[in-house]
């Protein structure tokens, strides 16, 4: 099956810094979504992405289809963006999403 | 509703019992998921319903496992004989046609812990 690799697996920042976190995924895919997972463990859709570029405010992301990856861009870090971010995919098999393992972010005050 | 309700938040049950958990989905949306987040496995698939269509079966983990999904809305999963390894976060998702492409909006999950 279709393979979902994330990194870095953790990330601490001071406030205010900037980060990239990676998915890599092994096959073409027609869904690609970033969660982060809050510390009440609630998954919050942050982008819809199976290709392009978007943004939403100090996040963005791309996804380069062709080259099977997608970056999430944080800039201006926030104690608030601390959590874990999942990248999950879905491919022609139904609906499943397939999750990778999370990057988990701690952003230092 | 506004969002993916579940229901208990937090469910501990003694080993060898049976569990049911509630989902309720956005309300229209047709497609319903199960997943499962535990430390050893990560966020896994467990169980997806779509409109009238026979489900997708193929992350149940074992047969004690089981769900319904009634009047094409709220779903229950069901463990019977709970094992301790079943302790988890168990998550529901609803999607609006369940087309692969539908973005998937994730409930506040339930905490299971087999003691």
């Amino acid at each position: 099956g279709i393979q979902v690799e994330q990194s870095p697996p953790d990330l601490i920042l001071q406030e205010g810094a900037n980060s990239t976190l990676r998915c890599n995924f092994s096959d073409s895919v027609n869904n690609l979504q970033w969660f982060h997972q809050n510390p009440w463990g609630q998954l919050i859709n942050l982008f819809y992405i199976p290709s392009g570029t978007k943004q939403n405010g100090r996040l963005s992301a791309t996804t380069v289809a062709t080259e099977r990856y997608s970056l999430l861009y944080i800039s201006s870090s926030q104690t608030t963006d601390s959590g874990v971010y999942f990248c999950a995919v879905g491919y022609n098999q139904g609906g499943k999403l397939i999750f990778g393992q999370g990057t988990e972010l701690s952003v230092k005050p | 509703g506004a969002g993916v309700s579940q229901s208990p938040s937090n469910k501990v049950t003694e080993k060898g019992k049976d569990v049911e958990l509630r989902c309720d989905p956005i309300s229209g949306h047709t497609a319903l998921y199960w997943y499962r987040q535990s430390l050893g496995q990560g966020l896994e698939f467990l169980i997806y319903f779509q409109g009238n269509s026979a489900p997708d079966k193929s992350g149940l983990p074992s047969d004690r496992f089981s769900a319904e999904r009634t009047g094409g809305s709220v779903s229950t999963l069901t463990i019977q004989r709970t094992q301790q390894e079943d302790s988890a976060v168990y998550l529901c998702a609803s999607s609006s046609t369940g087309h692969p492409t539908d973005t998937q909006y994730f409930g506040p999950g339930t905490r299971l812990t087999v003691l």
